[in-house]
């Protein structure tokens, strides 16, 4: 069965902390992506990732940076956390290659506060 | 850019009624389009997709049919379950680096009453 894993369900953290939130897959695939999802603007894409050490940014990269030494890890960093970046974040992967149709499978989320 | 419009919720039904989720994009090209759902404490899983006009996608009683005229890509179901209720996602994909990426709209928060 395909498997994506977030380390944490939930997390609290203090303004200023470093965060690392880390997302696994064990299902072989090349691209991985980070999104935060808030009320009534459903999910923004951070930073995904289409090989090892390859990043891209997304539609809201800003205050976030990634990493991505295995290719079944991908790690989100929050280099100073701030109270605006409290929220849902999602991990997914996806099927290497070109087609538009490959499905994205997602983690269970892992809910940020910063206080 | 592209984008993705879903009709606002929540919207609340009672068990067994005809269930309409509106959606509209706008593209360039020839996007895929999905939607996902989102049960309680889980993250997203794909309900079904369409990959090009007029492919009709299928899953779970659920039918969304790709409208290329009217850029449209509407979630129904003739008769809902209260296992029916959770968050509903249309999105559709692009190619962005050669890696597919999803557009989402906001999400419908849906509840069936028993």
């Amino acid at each position: 069965d395909v498997k994506v894993t977030q380390s944490s369900r939930y997390l609290v953290k203090r303004t200023g902390e470093k965060v690392f939130l880390e997302c696994v897959q064990d299902m072989d695939h090349e691209n991985m992506f980070w999104y935060r999802q808030d009320p009534g603007l459903g999910l923004r894409l951070i930073y995904f990732s289409y090989d090892v050490k390859m990043k891209e940014k997304g539609d809201i990269p800003e205050g976030y940076s990634v990493s991505r030494e295995k290719k079944e890890r991908f790690s989100l960093i929050l280099e100073s956390a701030s109270t605006n970046q409290t929220s849902m974040y999602l991990c997914a992967s996806s099927s290497p290659g070109h087609s538009l149709s490959y499905e994205q499978y997602f983690g269970p989320g892992t809910r940020l506060t910063v206080t | 850019g592209d984008s993705v419009t879903q009709m606002e919720g929540p919207v609340t039904l009672s068990e067994e009624a005809f269930l309409t989720i509106n959606c509209t994009y706008t593209a360039t090209g020839y996007p895929s389009l999905f939607w996902y759902v989102q049960y309680p404490g889980e993250g997203l899983q794909l309900l079904l997709k369409a990959t090009k006009a007029d492919d009709k996608g299928s899953n779970k009683g659920f039918e969304a049919t790709y409208r290329k005229e009217t850029t449209s890509f509407h979630l129904e179901k003739g008769s809902v379950q209260v296992s029916d209720s959770a968050v509903y996602f249309c999105a559709l994909s692009q190619t962005v680096q050669g890696a597919q990426k999803l557009v989402f709209g906001q999400g419908t928060r849906l509840t069936i009453n028993p």
